[in-house]
Parts: C-alpha cells; sequence; structure tokens
C-alpha cells in the first residue's frame, strides 16, 4: 500500500536551535498534508497543515515546505523549547475520497535545556 | 473543540478472546476511523467510515471488524484476539475533506 516515509526517527536539539522533519510520499494525487504531535500519554493534535496549492505555510514557529514535484514536504521548528519535546507525525491524504491519511512512522523530538 | 471519547481504556484479554472497542464522538462528524499504533510503525489505519452504516477497509484491517451504528458510534470488532493485535487503538473523527482529525484518549489493549 501507500507509504508516507518520515525521517529522522530521533531528533535531538539545543533548546533554541531549529529542528527539520522530512517527509516523503508515493501519490501524485495526495493533496492534503497535515502534521501532529502527541504528547507522551497523550493523543495526537494537529498542529499544522499544507494543502497542495501552496508550497509554505508558517505560523507560531512552525514553517511548512512542500515540494510536489519531488513529493517532499518537511516542517521546521524554529526556536525549539523543552515544550517542543514530543512525538511528531507527517501525514499525507491518499488517493480517493474519505479524507484517509497515510501517517509516517514518526519523529520523537528532544529538546535539550 | 470536537469531543472524542473511548471505551474501555484499557483492556487485557487472552489469545482467541472477543474484544469490541468502543468510539463516540459528539460533533456530527461524518468521518470517523480506528488507527492502531505501534512503535516504529506510526499510525496505521484499520477502518474507516463515512457515515452510519458505511464501512471501508483501512490499510491493515485483518483480523478487525468494524461497525458504525449511528452517526455518533463507531465500534471495532476483534472476534478472535492474537497477541499481534496487542496495540494503542485511536479512534478519530472529522467533518470533511482537508479538516483536522480528532482523535479520541485511546484504548491500550493487551492480547496474553
Amino acid at each position: 500500500g501507500e507509504q508516507v516515509e518520515q525521517l529522522p526517527s530521533i531528533l535531538r536539539v539545543q533548546e533554541g536551535s531549529s529542528a527539520s522533519i522530512n517527509c516523503t510520499y508515493e501519490n501524485s494525487a495526495s493533496n492534503y498534508f497535515p502534521w501532529y504531535k502527541q504528547e507522551p500519554g497523550e493523543n495526537p493534535k494537529l498542529i499544522i497543515d499544507i494543502r497542495s496549492n501552496m508550497e509554505r505555510k508558517q505560523t507560531q514557529g512552525l514553517i511548512v515546505l512542500l515540494d510536489k514535484k519531488a513529493k517532499r514536504f518537511s516542517l521546521h521548528i524554529t526556536d525549539t523549547q523543552p515544550g517542543d519535546s514530543a512525538m511528531y507525525f507527517c501525514a499525507a491524504s491518499g488517493g480517493g475520497s474519505g479524507n484517509k491519511l497515510i501517517f509516517g512512522t514518526g519523529t520523537l523530538l528532544s529538546v535539550k535545556p | 473543540e470536537a469531543a472524542v471519547t473511548q471505551s474501555p481504556r484499557n483492556k487485557v484479554t487472552v489469545t482467541g478472546g472477543n474484544v469490541t472497542l468502543s468510539c463516540r464522538q459528539t460533533n456530527s462528524h461524518n468521518y470517523m476511523y480506528w488507527y492502531r499504533q505501534d512503535t516504529g510503525h506510526g499510525l496505521r489505519l484499520i477502518h474507516y467510515s463515512y457515515g452510519a452504516g458505511n464501512l471501508q477497509i483501512g490499510d491493515v484491517p485483518d483480523g478487525y471488524k468494524a461497525t458504525r451504528t449511528t452517526q455518533e458510534d463507531f465500534f471495532l470488532l476483534l472476534e478472535l484476539a492474537s497477541p499481534s493485535q496487542t496495540s494503542l487503538y485511536f479512534c478519530a473523527s472529522t467533518q470533511n475533506n482537508y479538516a483536522e482529525q480528532f482523535f479520541g484518549p485511546g484504548t491500550r489493549l493487551t492480547v496474553l
């Protein structure tokens, strides 16, 4: 089936630096790319998303870039804080209807003070 | 914020046991989903539904059945549980395409 590859699986950064997570997808029909943050013991929550008619979106220290030709999208967290430590999942909409999402395998981000 | 609840929150059963996981959303969302979360695999879609009476097969459906009895309620059934189905199960709902999926708190299932 369709897959979304997400790298790295573990990311350790120093507080105040930036962190980047990269994802690639297979289906050229994918047109919606959300990012979810999951804190320990909690459920995933949407933090930012981008549609295929955009190349860049920014909100509250988060930047998402989309390269449709390369089937690649990325999340950049600027000025990381310890509160950013969590699991992050990228996702891409599957082909067809129903808002089916295919999730990446996750990146565990650790921000050291 | 959309409310999605799941029950039970924890469940232990034995191999071959019969388990039903329940999910309810109270925001009249059309779409509901069942995922399992396993380390190294992320979130994988088991079954989903467009509305009451509708069922769509997800990416890892083997060993699972599902039923959407009402707009609000979506059930996941494991009729012959196996240890490979030990996992954290999330239910989610959303109103339409390009909209946020709201996740429930999760059910941790252990099959001995």
